[in-house]
């Protein structure tokens, strides 16, 4: 079946806009987790969705980054009024459960925001 | 901070050798997993180990537990080419993956 999906793949924007991500996870997976990949902080987890309960949104860096997700499915991560620090790849995961389990994440290929 | 500290944060091999990556974490988990990344975009997941295992296998991957050590070692066996990537292992903290610094690898034809 399909993995995971972002869009768009590469994203420049003007430094104080604000961007939004799409992630679409694979069809069934219950978690759906954000991450950020920078030269300077290497992978960075950001936030994680499992089914109907409240996100951890314990790595969001600050108040300008939100994330939602709808019905369960698609989810979009929205950045406000971007800095230059933002500039980084952004991954989004899926997975069928999460929690003390331990299953393994299926990664899209990630979204290249450029912040200039 | 980050989880996991590997070293070495570079190795570059011959076709056919082996490859040994470590990974130290700082505190008690539930699994480890190991994921390899190429061109800088999307993982790929390796394998999965949980805390109260002590090695797994999966094809030429052998990847090794040590919870009293808080460290794990994925070795590569028989490299080829195609294994040119970056490798990160990740402790699953609550759900959530908390990556190391990555090892990246290089196999020369």
């Amino acid at each position: 079946g399909a993995g995971v999906s972002q869009s768009p793949s590469n994203k420049v924007t003007e430094k104080g806009k604000d961007v939004e991500l799409r992630c679409d996870p694979i069809s069934g997976h219950t978690a759906l987790y954000w991450y950020r990949q920078s030269l300077g902080q290497g992978l960075e987890f950001l936030i994680y969705f499992q089914g109907n309960s409240a996100p951890d949104k314990s790595g969001l860096p600050s108040d300008r980054f939100s994330a939602e997700r709808t019905g369960g499915s698609v989810s979009t991560l929205t950045i406000q009024r971007t800095q230059q620090e933002d500039s980084a790849v952004y991954l989004c995961a899926s997975s069928f459960l999460s929690g003390t389990g331990g299953y393994e994440q299926y990664f899209g290929p990630g979204t290249r925001l450029t912040v200039t | 901070s980050q989880q996991g500290e590997e070293d070495p944060q570079a190795l570059s091999i011959q076709e056919g050798e082996n490859a040994t990556m470590n990974c130290s974490y700082k505190t008690s988990i539930n699994n480890l997993q190991w994921y390899r990344q190429n061109s800088g975009r999307g993982l790929v997941h390796l394998i999965l180990i949980r805390s109260n295992e002590r090695e797994k296998h999966s094809g030429r991957l052998r990847v090794t537990l040590d919870t009293s050590k808080k460290s794990s070692s994925l070795l590569i066996t028989a490299s080829r080419a195609a294994d040119t990537a970056s490798y990160f292992c990740a402790t699953d903290w609550g759900g959530k993956l908390i990556f190391g610094q990555g090892t990246e690898l290089s196999v020369k034809p």
